[in-house]
Protein backbone atom coordinates (compact mmCIF):
# COMPACT_ATOMS: atom_id res chain seq x y z
CA UNK A 1 0.00 0.00 0.00
CA UNK A 2 1.31 3.74 -0.70
CA UNK A 3 1.82 5.54 2.52
CA UNK A 4 0.47 9.00 2.58
CA UNK A 5 2.23 11.67 5.22
CA UNK A 6 1.19 14.85 6.30
CA UNK A 7 3.07 17.65 7.41
CA UNK A 8 2.38 19.44 9.92
CA UNK A 9 -0.37 17.21 11.77
CA UNK A 10 -1.73 20.44 13.07
CA UNK A 11 -0.82 23.98 13.00
CA UNK A 12 -2.46 27.26 14.50
CA UNK A 13 -2.64 30.00 12.26
CA UNK A 14 -4.42 33.84 12.19
CA UNK A 15 -6.81 34.92 9.76
CA UNK A 16 -4.79 36.37 6.61
CA UNK A 17 -2.18 34.30 7.18
CA UNK A 18 -0.71 32.21 4.37
CA UNK A 19 -0.64 28.42 5.22
CA UNK A 20 1.30 25.64 3.56
CA UNK A 21 0.60 22.10 4.33
CA UNK A 22 2.34 19.41 2.59
CA UNK A 23 1.79 15.58 1.69
CA UNK A 24 4.60 13.03 0.91
CA UNK A 25 3.96 9.42 -0.75
CA UNK A 26 5.85 6.75 0.13
CA UNK A 27 6.12 5.99 -3.85
CA UNK A 28 5.74 8.18 -6.89
CA UNK A 29 1.88 9.01 -7.31
CA UNK A 30 2.35 10.73 -10.20
CA UNK A 31 -0.41 13.79 -10.44
CA UNK A 32 -2.88 11.24 -8.74
CA UNK A 33 -3.40 13.34 -5.87
CA UNK A 34 -6.54 14.81 -4.53
CA UNK A 35 -6.98 17.32 -1.67
CA UNK A 36 -10.33 17.00 0.63
CA UNK A 37 -11.44 19.61 3.61
CA UNK A 38 -13.44 18.50 6.47
CA UNK A 39 -15.31 20.55 9.27
CA UNK A 40 -16.54 19.06 12.29
CA UNK A 41 -19.44 16.78 12.27
CA UNK A 42 -19.84 16.88 8.29
CA UNK A 43 -18.10 14.59 5.59
CA UNK A 44 -15.22 15.58 3.73
CA UNK A 45 -15.29 17.91 0.31
CA UNK A 46 -13.67 17.71 -2.09
CA UNK A 47 -10.99 20.82 -3.13
CA UNK A 48 -8.47 19.71 -5.64
CA UNK A 49 -8.01 16.88 -8.07
CA UNK A 50 -4.97 15.96 -10.00
CA UNK A 51 -2.57 17.87 -7.79
CA UNK A 52 -3.83 21.27 -8.67
CA UNK A 53 -7.41 21.61 -10.35
CA UNK A 54 -9.36 23.48 -8.28
CA UNK A 55 -12.96 21.41 -7.95
CA UNK A 56 -16.15 23.78 -8.85
CA UNK A 57 -17.18 26.20 -6.06
CA UNK A 58 -13.89 26.29 -4.38
CA UNK A 59 -12.62 29.56 -3.63
CA UNK A 60 -8.99 30.55 -5.47
CA UNK A 61 -6.99 31.27 -2.43
CA UNK A 62 -6.37 27.38 -2.21
CA UNK A 63 -3.81 25.56 -4.66
CA UNK A 64 -2.48 22.75 -4.84
CA UNK A 65 1.19 21.99 -6.20
CA UNK A 66 3.91 18.88 -6.69
CA UNK A 67 4.38 15.78 -8.53
CA UNK A 68 5.48 12.39 -7.79
CA UNK A 69 5.91 11.93 -4.06
CA UNK A 70 6.01 15.76 -2.76
CA UNK A 71 2.55 17.82 -2.62
CA UNK A 72 1.54 20.71 -0.84
CA UNK A 73 -2.10 22.91 -0.52
CA UNK A 74 -1.82 26.20 0.60
CA UNK A 75 -4.08 28.63 1.45
CA UNK A 76 -3.12 31.93 0.74
CA UNK A 77 -5.11 34.47 2.87
CA UNK A 78 -6.78 31.90 5.84
CA UNK A 79 -10.37 32.85 5.97
CA UNK A 80 -12.48 31.80 9.31
CA UNK A 81 -14.06 29.44 6.83
CA UNK A 82 -11.54 27.28 6.53
CA UNK A 83 -10.78 26.35 9.85
CA UNK A 84 -10.59 22.58 9.81
CA UNK A 85 -9.05 19.47 9.09
CA UNK A 86 -7.19 18.53 5.57
CA UNK A 87 -6.08 15.18 4.00
CA UNK A 88 -4.27 14.43 0.48
CA UNK A 89 -5.83 11.42 -0.74
CA UNK A 90 -3.79 9.34 -3.84
CA UNK A 91 -5.58 7.07 -6.48
CA UNK A 92 -2.66 6.03 -8.30
CA UNK A 93 -3.09 2.31 -6.49
CA UNK A 94 -5.46 0.42 -5.06
CA UNK A 95 -5.99 0.81 -1.79
CA UNK A 96 -6.59 4.35 -2.52
CA UNK A 97 -4.91 5.89 0.57
CA UNK A 98 -5.48 8.90 2.39
CA UNK A 99 -2.66 10.89 4.76
CA UNK A 100 -3.87 11.54 8.53
CA UNK A 101 -4.82 14.98 8.21
CA UNK A 102 -4.04 18.27 8.83
CA UNK A 103 -5.47 20.17 11.57
CA UNK A 104 -5.67 23.49 11.06
CA UNK A 105 -6.89 25.81 14.22
CA UNK A 106 -6.96 29.64 15.15
CA UNK A 107 -4.34 31.08 16.90
CA UNK B 1 -28.69 18.07 -7.01
CA UNK B 2 -26.53 15.21 -6.67
CA UNK B 3 -26.90 13.37 -3.24
CA UNK B 4 -26.53 10.55 -0.86
CA UNK B 5 -28.53 9.73 1.87
CA UNK B 6 -26.97 6.83 4.16
CA UNK B 7 -29.10 4.65 6.35
CA UNK B 8 -29.05 5.28 10.38
CA UNK B 9 -26.28 4.74 13.29
CA UNK B 10 -26.65 0.62 14.21
CA UNK B 11 -25.33 -0.78 17.34
CA UNK B 12 -23.95 -4.18 17.30
CA UNK B 13 -22.37 -7.04 19.31
CA UNK B 14 -18.85 -8.13 18.58
CA UNK B 15 -18.97 -11.12 15.45
CA UNK B 16 -22.38 -9.95 14.16
CA UNK B 17 -22.83 -8.15 11.04
CA UNK B 18 -23.90 -4.66 9.90
CA UNK B 19 -25.48 -3.11 6.63
CA UNK B 20 -25.25 0.38 5.70
CA UNK B 21 -27.37 1.76 2.80
CA UNK B 22 -26.50 4.62 0.78
CA UNK B 23 -29.95 6.12 -1.86
CA UNK B 24 -28.31 7.94 -4.56
CA UNK B 25 -30.63 11.12 -6.38
CA UNK B 26 -29.88 13.38 -8.77
CA UNK B 27 -27.75 11.32 -11.46
CA UNK B 28 -27.94 8.21 -13.42
CA UNK B 29 -26.95 5.76 -10.44
CA UNK B 30 -25.24 3.48 -12.91
CA UNK B 31 -22.87 5.76 -15.16
CA UNK B 32 -20.46 6.57 -11.45
CA UNK B 33 -18.84 4.03 -9.14
CA UNK B 34 -19.21 4.21 -5.48
CA UNK B 35 -17.03 4.27 -2.58
CA UNK B 36 -16.77 3.18 1.01
CA UNK B 37 -14.72 4.83 3.46
CA UNK B 38 -14.55 4.79 7.08
CA UNK B 39 -13.58 7.25 9.94
CA UNK B 40 -12.70 5.82 13.20
CA UNK B 41 -13.11 8.07 16.55
CA UNK B 42 -10.68 11.21 15.97
CA UNK B 43 -8.92 9.62 13.24
CA UNK B 44 -7.82 9.73 9.62
CA UNK B 45 -10.21 8.18 6.53
CA UNK B 46 -9.62 4.86 5.49
CA UNK B 47 -11.33 3.54 1.96
CA UNK B 48 -12.64 0.06 1.85
CA UNK B 49 -13.64 -0.41 -1.84
CA UNK B 50 -15.82 0.44 -4.64
CA UNK B 51 -18.52 -1.02 -6.44
CA UNK B 52 -19.15 -0.45 -10.27
CA UNK B 53 -23.09 -0.03 -9.94
CA UNK B 54 -23.75 -0.93 -13.45
CA UNK B 55 -22.01 -4.50 -13.56
CA UNK B 56 -22.11 -4.82 -9.79
CA UNK B 57 -18.22 -5.36 -9.72
CA UNK B 58 -16.25 -4.93 -6.81
CA UNK B 59 -13.08 -3.61 -5.86
CA UNK B 60 -12.34 -4.10 -1.82
CA UNK B 61 -9.34 -2.91 0.15
CA UNK B 62 -6.65 -6.20 0.96
CA UNK B 63 -7.56 -5.59 4.59
CA UNK B 64 -11.41 -6.08 4.11
CA UNK B 65 -11.00 -8.86 1.90
CA UNK B 66 -13.61 -12.11 3.09
CA UNK B 67 -15.54 -9.29 5.29
CA UNK B 68 -16.92 -7.01 3.04
CA UNK B 69 -19.55 -7.26 0.28
CA UNK B 70 -20.56 -4.04 -1.31
CA UNK B 71 -23.97 -5.05 -3.92
CA UNK B 72 -26.53 -2.47 -5.33
CA UNK B 73 -30.05 -1.85 -6.28
CA UNK B 74 -29.87 -0.45 -9.35
CA UNK B 75 -34.55 -0.60 -9.18
CA UNK B 76 -33.91 1.73 -6.19
CA UNK B 77 -30.40 3.68 -6.95
CA UNK B 78 -29.25 2.72 -3.45
CA UNK B 79 -25.78 0.69 -2.73
CA UNK B 80 -25.25 -1.24 0.16
CA UNK B 81 -22.02 -2.15 2.37
CA UNK B 82 -21.93 -4.78 4.93
CA UNK B 83 -19.77 -5.82 7.31
CA UNK B 84 -18.94 -9.05 9.04
CA UNK B 85 -17.34 -10.32 11.99
CA UNK B 86 -17.57 -7.46 13.70
CA UNK B 87 -14.87 -6.21 16.32
CA UNK B 88 -14.96 -3.27 18.58
CA UNK B 89 -12.50 -1.35 16.24
CA UNK B 90 -14.53 -1.42 13.46
CA UNK B 91 -16.57 1.56 15.68
CA UNK B 92 -16.65 4.03 13.15
CA UNK B 93 -18.62 6.55 10.83
CA UNK B 94 -19.24 4.98 7.42
CA UNK B 95 -19.43 6.88 4.42
CA UNK B 96 -20.48 6.66 0.91
CA UNK B 97 -18.79 8.60 -1.59
CA UNK B 98 -19.37 9.14 -5.19
CA UNK B 99 -16.48 8.37 -7.75
CA UNK B 100 -15.75 11.51 -9.65
CA UNK B 101 -13.49 11.54 -12.99
CA UNK B 102 -12.07 13.23 -15.54
CA UNK B 103 -9.21 12.05 -18.12
CA UNK B 104 -8.00 9.37 -15.78
CA UNK B 105 -7.91 11.03 -12.52
CA UNK B 106 -10.74 10.03 -10.22
CA UNK B 107 -11.76 11.86 -7.06
CA UNK B 108 -14.92 11.53 -4.04
CA UNK B 109 -17.82 14.14 -4.82
CA UNK B 110 -19.92 14.09 -3.47
CA UNK B 111 -20.16 12.23 0.15
CA UNK B 112 -22.86 10.67 1.89
CA UNK B 113 -23.89 12.53 5.16
CA UNK B 114 -21.87 9.15 7.30
CA UNK B 115 -23.44 6.33 9.43
CA UNK B 116 -22.12 5.51 12.93
CA UNK B 117 -21.91 1.66 13.22
CA UNK B 118 -21.06 1.37 16.83
CA UNK B 119 -19.40 -1.88 18.13
CA UNK B 120 -20.28 -2.89 21.45
CA UNK B 121 -20.85 -5.75 24.00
Amino acid sequence: DIQMTQSPSSLSASVGDRVTITCRASQTVSSYLNWYQQKPGKAPKVLMYAVSSLQSGVPSRFSGGGSGKDFTLTISSLQPEDFATYYCQQTYNTPWTFGQGTKVEIK
Amino acid sequence: QVQLVQSGAEVKKPGASVKVSCKASGYTFTDYYMHWVRQAPGQGLEWMGRINPNSGDTNYAQRFQGRVTMTRDTSITTAYMELSRLRSDDTALYYCARDESSSSYNWFDPWGQGTLVTVSS
